[in-house]
């Protein structure tokens, strides 16, 4: 299985928009890129999936280059409430394959 | 329409007790994983139930063993109960004939090993 790399935490002020970039070198041909975000004491949820170049919803934005080896969750103008922590997935997109977590980034958004 | 739930929300036991966990998961999802979240870590997989049989295990011993009934909710059992036990256990649904369709997480059963 593909193995993540992402920073352990940051911090960024109300309004600002946020990137936190996670490193995948390994990730296979069939691989989708998940993020999931959880907040403390509640179980991780489903942020946004992409395969290549760019997908963005209601949330997030998710930019991936064209050689895959990483990936970039983009939020627009954080506020308080998005202080979460925030995992980035490697995997096909069966939503029966085991999800394999990292350590995730602990972001902190400042008043 | 409710999504995963979990019982209890909080659990404290001493060493080398058994302790059971519940999940109901999300109305249409047919698929039970149970993952565990040590605290500072992401959550590990531990086992999916599907057909009311365990179709994939993680590296979790004997002691963690479960069962899935035809209402497609779940149990979790851990048997003699080790301190580095004490985690956020998290269950999470799937539908099997819906194969893009993510996983749904529960608030989780925060368990306390004394």
């Amino acid at each position: 299985l593909a193995k993540t790399t992402q920073p352990i935490s940051m911090d960024s002020y109300e309004g600002q928009e946020v990137n936190i970039t996670c490193s995948h070198n390994n990730i296979a041909t069939n691989d989708y890129i998940t993020w999931y975000q959880q907040f403390p004491s509640q179980g991780p949820r489903f942020i946004i999936q992409g395969y290549k170049t760019k997908v963005t919803n209601e949330v997030a934005s998710l930019f991936i280059p064209a050689d895959r080896k990483s990936s970039t969750l983009s939020l627009p103008r954080v506020s308080l409430s998005d202080t979460a922590v925030y995992y980035c997935l490697v995997g096909d997109d069966s939503g029966n394959t085991p999800l394999v977590f990292g350590k995730g980034t602990r972001l902190s958004v400042i008043a | 329409d409710a999504g995963v739930t979990q019982s209890p929300t909080h659990l404290i036991k001493t060493r080398g007790q058994q302790v059971t966990l519940r999940c109901s998961p999300k109305s249409g999802h047919d698929t039970v994983s149970w993952y565990q979240q040590a605290l500072g870590q992401g959550p590990q997989f531990i086992f999916q139930y599907y057909e009311e049989e365990e179709r994939q295990r993680g590296n979790f011993p004997d002691r963690f063993s479960g069962h899935q009934f035809p209402n497609y909710s779940s149990e979790l059992n851990v048997n003699a109960l080790l301190l580095g036990d004490s985690a956020l256990y998290l269950c999470a649904s799937s539908p099997r004939d819906r194969l893009q369709e993510t996983q749904y997480f529960g608030p989780g059963t925060r368990l306390l090993v004394l």
